[in-house]
């Protein structure tokens, strides 16, 4: 079965410093991969998508990157967090139909 | 991107019916997808739909009019575990990009 590793499940991080979430996929090949946040009681907002290695496109503009530098790795990075980069981070792989989520990061950024 | 609305929150009494309404506006629709996200939770899987008409998993149904661009989560028998939040979501042709709403939080009273 398809499964994605995502860790940490929380963090907490000074405003300013860096960041690398980083998503591993297990039960599947050349997967389609995606980054979402979600804010506080709010429905998920799709960051970046990836259809393979090195390939990435970013859904909205922000403070943030994100890299795939294996087939089934998937980084989520920042050089800079700012307060409002807060959220719950989910990575998210494409299964057969549905998307599959690993467990999430609830990032505060103080 | 998706315009994907569904109302914020609703409340139903345990052992009742609820139905949960999603209405959408996209330029390539390539399905419709429920998911469950309990507080602090990554969203789980329910039902999707792409094709017109009804599709039934034991208590949980749902139905899709493409022409009309809605959908509706039909949860029946409810039990108090159901209490969580339900996420209407779009795959979109291009990529397969899931866009989700900002999701109907339900609250099972006894």
């Amino acid at each position: 079965s398809q499964t994605i590793h995502q860790w940490p499940a929380t963090l907490v991080q000074p405003v300013g410093s860096p960041l690398s979430l980083e998503c591993t996929v297990e039960g599947t090949s050349n997967p389609n991969l995606y980054w979402y946040r979600q804010a506080a009681g709010r429905g998920l907002q799709l960051l970046f998508y990836s259809v393979g290695i090195g390939q990435i496109s970013s859904e909205v503009p922000q403070n943030l990157s994100a890299s795939r530098p294996q087939d089934r790795q998937f980084i989520l990075s920042s050089k800079k967090l700012l307060l409002s980069d807060s959220g719950f981070y989910l990575c998210a792989g494409q299964g057969a139909p549905e998307a599959f989520f690993g467990q999430g990061t609830r990032l505060t950024v103080v | 991107g998706q315009n994907i609305d569904q109302p914020t929150e609703m409340t139903a009494t345990e052992g009742a019916i609820v139905q949960i309404n999603c209405t959408y506006q996209t330029s390539g629709f390539n399905g419709l997808f429920w998911y469950q996200q309990h507080a602090g939770e990554a969203p789980t899987f329910l039902s999707y739909n792409v094709l017109d008409g009804l599709e039934e998993k034991g208590r949980f149904s749902s139905f899709l009019s493409r022409s009309k661009g809605y959908s509706y989560l039909l949860l029946k028998e409810l039990q108090m575990k159901d209490s969580a939040s339900y996420l209407c979501a779009v795959r979109e042709e291009n990529f397969n990009k899931f866009y989700f709403g900002s999701g109907t939080k339900l609250n099972v009273k006894p």
